[in-house]
Formats: C-alpha cells, structure tokens, sequence
C-alpha cells in the first residue's frame, strides 16, 4: 500500500545550522509530495510541495526535491533560525487520498 | 478572512455517548477532508469528500461517519465513542477535487477525550 517514512525525531539544531529532514515513500503512480509544518498549538500549513519527478519545491528558504528514482523528498533548509521550530511532516497524494509521515520536531537553540 | 473553523475545540465524553464535531469552510472549496493525529503515527486520513453528497473512506474510517449536505459544511460523527478514538482532529479543505493540485487549508484542530 502507500505509506511514507520521515526521519525521526526530535532534531535539535544550533542556530544557522544545516538542516536536513529525510522522507522516502511508497506509492503507486505519479504521486504529488509535500511538506506541512506544525506549530505549536497549531493546525499544519503547506511548506512546499512538486507534483511531478525532478521538481524542486521551495519556501522560506526551504528546498525539497522530488525524486522518483529514490522515491525520496529530503527536506534541506541551508541556515536554520529559531522560528523555524516546529513539528515537519512529509506527504504523499495519490488520487483523493493523503498519507503523511509520522512527523520530524525541530528545535533550534540560539 | 479565509479560514477552517472546527467546533469544539476541546471535548471530554465517555464511552458510548454520540458526539459531533463541525468543520466549516468560508473558501468555496470542492474538498474537504478529516485526519487524526496521534504520537507516533502522524495523521491518517479518515472520510473525505469530493463535492456535495460525495464522500469516501480514508484509511482509518471505523467508528467515524461523516455527511456532506451543504458544500461549507463537513461534519465528523461519532455515534458510539471509544477510548481509542481519543485523538486530535483535523478538518481540512481544498479548492480542487484533485487535493494533489491544491494546497490544504486546515483548521485549528479538536482534541477529544474518550472516558
């Protein structure tokens, strides 16, 4: 079935760290992938997201790309700030329905 | 102002007492959607609906039913509540009936607690 595999957690970084969160999914057909972030408190909201291969989705300095050879979806961000803690979630979408990882904790320390 | 709106945002219930959750969208949107978040497992897909009276089971619908009678309006029901069903939950809509195409809009969430 489809499924996705996050990174586990929690992830504590230095501010102006590099961060890397990795995803990897299981899906039959094209399936768009995304990025959702939560913030404490806090409903998810759409970070970034490629709906075909080799896409590259950007945001806030946020870069993931989508590669079907590796079914992956790494999450990179190059210089890490404190506002950017959060709970990171990976997606995948085939057809109507959604499937999302188990979701990555970030913290970042000044 | 664009929003999701979830309503209660908070509940406590015992076993068995018949519940409702509303979810509400002001966007127009064809779909919309319900997730449980729970520790460890992140959020599965419950019901979600396509348009007015369309709607389909996610990936963990037992124990939930859901209606769509009004495109604004997606209601969660619980009829018969258990402690396993003791989550956080997410409304959720899109403007497309392809979510794939569209960006989710997600409303605050309700956590519900099963005595």
């Amino acid at each position: 079935g489809n499924s996705v595999t996050q990174m586990e957690g929690p992830v504590t970084l230095s501010e102006e760290a590099f961060l890397t969160i990795n995803c990897t999914y299981t899906a039959t057909g094209y399936p768009s992938l995304f990025w959702y972030v939560q913030y404490p408190g806090e409903g998810l909201q759409l970070l970034l997201k490629a709906t075909k291969a080799d896409d590259k989705g950007s945001n806030k300095g946020f870069e993931a790309t989508y590669r079907k050879e590796t079914t992956s979806f790494h999450l990179e961000k190059g210089s890490v700030q404190v506002s950017d803690s959060a709970v990171y979630f990976c997606a995948v979408n085939t057809g109507n329905q959604f499937y999302f990882g188990t979701g990555t904790s970030l913290t970042v320390i000044p | 102002e664009a929003q999701v709106t979830q309503n209660p945002r908070y509940l406590i219930t015992v076993t068995g007492k018949k519940l409702t959750v509303t979810c509400s969208q002001n966007m127009n949107h064809e779909y919309m959607s319900w997730y449980r978040q729970d520790p460890g497992l992140g959020l599965r897909q419950i019901y979600y609906s396509m348009n007015v009276e369309v709607t389909d089971k996610g990936d963990v619908p037992e124990g939930y039913k859901v209606s769509r009678k009004e495109k604004r309006n997606f209601p969660l029901i619980l009829e018969s509540p258990s402690p396993n069903q003791t989550s956080l939950y997410f409304c959720a809509s899109s403007r497309s009936p392809d979510p794939g195409e569209e960006t989710q809009y997600f409303g605050p969430g309700t956590r519900l607690l099963v005595l």
